[in-house]
């Protein structure tokens, strides 16, 4: 089992509406969780970080977390084309630890 | 504020040769972290360092690959001899304080193609 898994899509979604992104985690004693995005060609940069279980709103981005469950969504509103690009799920692995494990991104599309 | 720094941008080189990448941090930054990007892989973590001491490198592939910090405002990838599978995009990131909640920030990144 991978250490972190997203859907890779690519995931087509129409302008205005909301995009959903998934990630699950293996290591239970993880404590950070981030959100980035990447545009071709293009470095990682943060969206969302989220430790806490529930949700967390910046915006229109909304992060959720289920330790219970070890599972970690993205949930993006009012989608615009500018959204598009890959979306990078990481988890903090090893207690204390600074070492974050990415998963293989989930490629957004929105359509206008 | 500058952002983290690279260079190269771009490094084409031949089977056989050293190669060295070099990273600027955040300054204030204690933290600093070499990835490497390729399409069968993803985002790989190669090692980190906190406060220019290395902390990490099981992610390093082999011997073949090697990383410093000399002081907090500089660190090098070298890969000696290099290989046509090393060719990928390579990412340094630092982050302010060395705690697991600290976002990372990246450099824009060295594409390096081994021919």
């Amino acid at each position: 089992q991978k250490e972190v898994e997203q859907n890779s899509g690519p995931l087509s979604v129409p302008e205005g509406a909301i995009a959903s992104l998934n990630c699950t985690y293996s290591d239970r004693v993880s404590q950070s969780f981030f959100w980035y995005r990447q545009y071709s060609g293009k470095s990682p940069e943060l969206i969302m970080s989220i430790y806490s279980n529930g949700d967390k709103e910046d915006g229109r981005f909304t992060a959720q977390l289920n330790k219970a469950s070890q599972y970690v969504s993205l949930l993006i509103r009012d989608s615009q084309p500018s959204d598009s690009a890959t979306y990078l799920c990481a988890v903090n692995i090893g207690q204390g630890a600074q070492k974050l494990v990415f998963g293989q991104g989930t490629r957004l599309t929105i359509n206008p | 504020d500058a952002g983290v720094i690279q260079s190269p941008r771009h490094e084409v080189t031949e089977m056989g040769q050293e190669v060295t990448l070099r990273c600027k941090p955040i300054s204030g930054h204690n933290s600093l972290f070499w990835y490497r990007q390729t399409m069968m892989r993803g985002l790989e973590l190669l090692i980190y360092f906190n406060n220019n001491v290395p902390i990490d490198d099981s992610g390093m592939p082999e011997d073949r690959f090697s990383a410093k910090m000399p002081n907090a405002s500089f660190s090098t990838l070298k890969i000696q001899p290099s290989e046509p599978r090393d060719s990928a995009v390579y990412f340094c990131a630092s982050s302010p304080r060395g705690f697991p909640t600290d976002t990372q920030y990246f450099g824009p990144g060295t594409r390096l193609t081994v021919l």
